[in-house]
């Protein structure tokens, strides 16, 4: 059964500063991974999708990295702003037959200005 | 197309009552999901349809949970005498079949079972 884990649980950062939030799961046969923001109270918005071929994808000031092999992503933000405070969800796609996302707990992040 | 729309945002309930959601996904996808989602969790996978055809069901949608897609479009999420355990937000995603495209999903159904 794949499990998804992300450290840390919750992180807060002055404003302007860059950060790492960690994403790992236990079955290496995804198909795609793909990271979240979720605001509270809301639904989720969509920030990346990397395919599992695929090393890193970026959009702005975004990157998302995946290493199939270890289970493990990271998304880098830099520049932070006070508007990126949110709760971020990294889910991973199975193969076909299992074509549901599994996702992880999400990481509070909180930009302090 | 405005992306997933999902009806009615909130929804208070007393236990015992049935409570049916709404989806309206993305025009061209025929791909539907539903997923639940408690408060400081992710989401958790429910059912999904390809076209009218439910695929696949969780073991988390007991008996009292019913899904449909009738022709393809929108989806319907009942509940069945409800349980102060089912409060959750439920969220409601569509996607293209293994294009490679990720899900978009709605904004969510709140609801609160008192």
């Amino acid at each position: 059964k794949q499990e998804v884990t992300q450290i840390p649980a919750a992180l807060s950062v002055p404003e302007g500063e860059n950060l790492v939030l960690n994403c790992s799961f236990t079955d290496s046969a995804i198909y795609n991974l793909q990271w979240f923001r979720q605001d509270p109270g809301k639904g989720l918005t969509s920030l990346l999708l990397i395919q599992s071929s695929q090393r890193e994808q970026t959009s702005g000031r975004l990157n998302a990295s995946l290493d199939k092999s270890s289970g493990r992503s990271t998304l880098y933000i830099a520049a932070s702003q006070p508007g990126d405070s949110a709760t971020y969800l990294c889910a991973v796609m199975g193969h076909f037959g299992n074509e549901k996302l599994t996702f992880g707990t999400g990481t509070r992040l909180t930009i302090i200005p | 197309d405005t992306g997933v729309s999902q009806n009615p945002r909130h929804k208070i309930t007393k236990r015992g009552q049935n409570v049916t959601f709404r989806c309206d996904p993305i025009s061209e996808h025929n791909r539907l999901y539903w997923y639940r989602q408690t408060l400081g969790q992710g989401p958790e996978f429910l059912t999904y349809f390809q076209n009218e055809a439910q695929l696949e069901k969780s073991r988390l949608l007991s008996d009292r949970f019913s899904a449909e897609r009738p022709k393809g479009s929108f989806s319907t999420l009942e509940i069945q005498r409800t349980e102060q355990g089912d409060s959750a937000m439920y969220l409601c995603a569509s996607s293209l079949p293994w294009t490679g495209g990720g899900y978009t999903f709605g904004s969510g159904t709140r609801l609160t079972v008192v």
